[in-house]
């Protein structure tokens, strides 16, 4: 079975702070993803990944950086913590661009 | 741009009942679609994938069907359990990302 992991389930920050979300996936799939999901909004997409040390945007990039140094690991990393963005954050991982798997989620209130 | 939408937004039936989720596209040209499963505070988990040039998959209860030329695809659970409660999510894949729906949450009481 594929597995996705996810650093941490729950988290609080402080504003200002800088904030690391580790997801690790065992199955050695080429593509990962960061999303966030918000109540009436749905999971839109931060940041992908094809590769090592391969980035694009997704559809909400602003105020998030990625790392991807090793094919297993892939880091969100917000550089100053904000209110708004208080949220769940669900990493996946695939093959392929689909057949998605999905980690259990952070979720993340910055006060 | 792609836009996915889901109906009903939240649905309460008694056990046992067969019911039909049914989800919503703007762009016929995708690759795929899938349907997930959320239960509160956690992940996703994939239920169904449906490939563009099919018409349905089946998994024990759960059939998901797609009609790509009316942009429309629909999931059938049979004989609904309580352990079927959840928010039941859709996503299409056009190019390289997966674009959802915003869930339809089903209650099934006893």
């Amino acid at each position: 079975d594929v597995k996705v992991t996810q650093s941490s389930r729950y988290l609080v920050k402080r504003t200002g702070e800088k904030v690391f979300l580790e997801c690790v996936q065992d199955m050695d799939h080429e593509n990962m993803f960061w999303y966030r999901q918000d109540p009436g909004l749905g999971l839109r997409l931060i940041y992908f990944s094809y590769d090592v040390k391969m980035k694009e945007k997704g559809d909400i990039p602003e105020g998030y950086s990625v790392s991807r140094e090793k094919k297993e690991r892939f880091s969100l990393i917000l550089e100053s913590a904000s209110t708004n963005q208080t949220s769940m954050y669900l990493c996946a991982s695939s093959l392929q661009f689909y057949e998605q798997y999905f980690g259990p989620g952070t979720r993340l209130t910055v006060t | 741009k792609q836009e996915v939408t889901q109906i009903p937004a939240a649905l309460s039936v008694p056990e046992g009942e067969n019911l039909v989720l049914n989800c919503s596209f703007t762009d016929s040209a995708i690759y795929n679609l899938q349907w997930f499963r959320q239960d509160p505070g956690k992940g996703l988990t994939s239920l169904l994938l449906i490939q563009s040039s099919q018409r349905e998959q089946t998994s024990g209860r759960l059939n998901a069907s797609l009609d790509k030329s009316s942009g429309r695809s629909t999931l059938y659970i049979a004989a609904s359990q309580p352990g079927d409660s959840a928010t039941y999510l859709c996503a299409v894949q056009n190019t390289d990302k997966l674009i959802f729906g915003t869930g339809t949450r089903l209650q099934v009481f006893p």
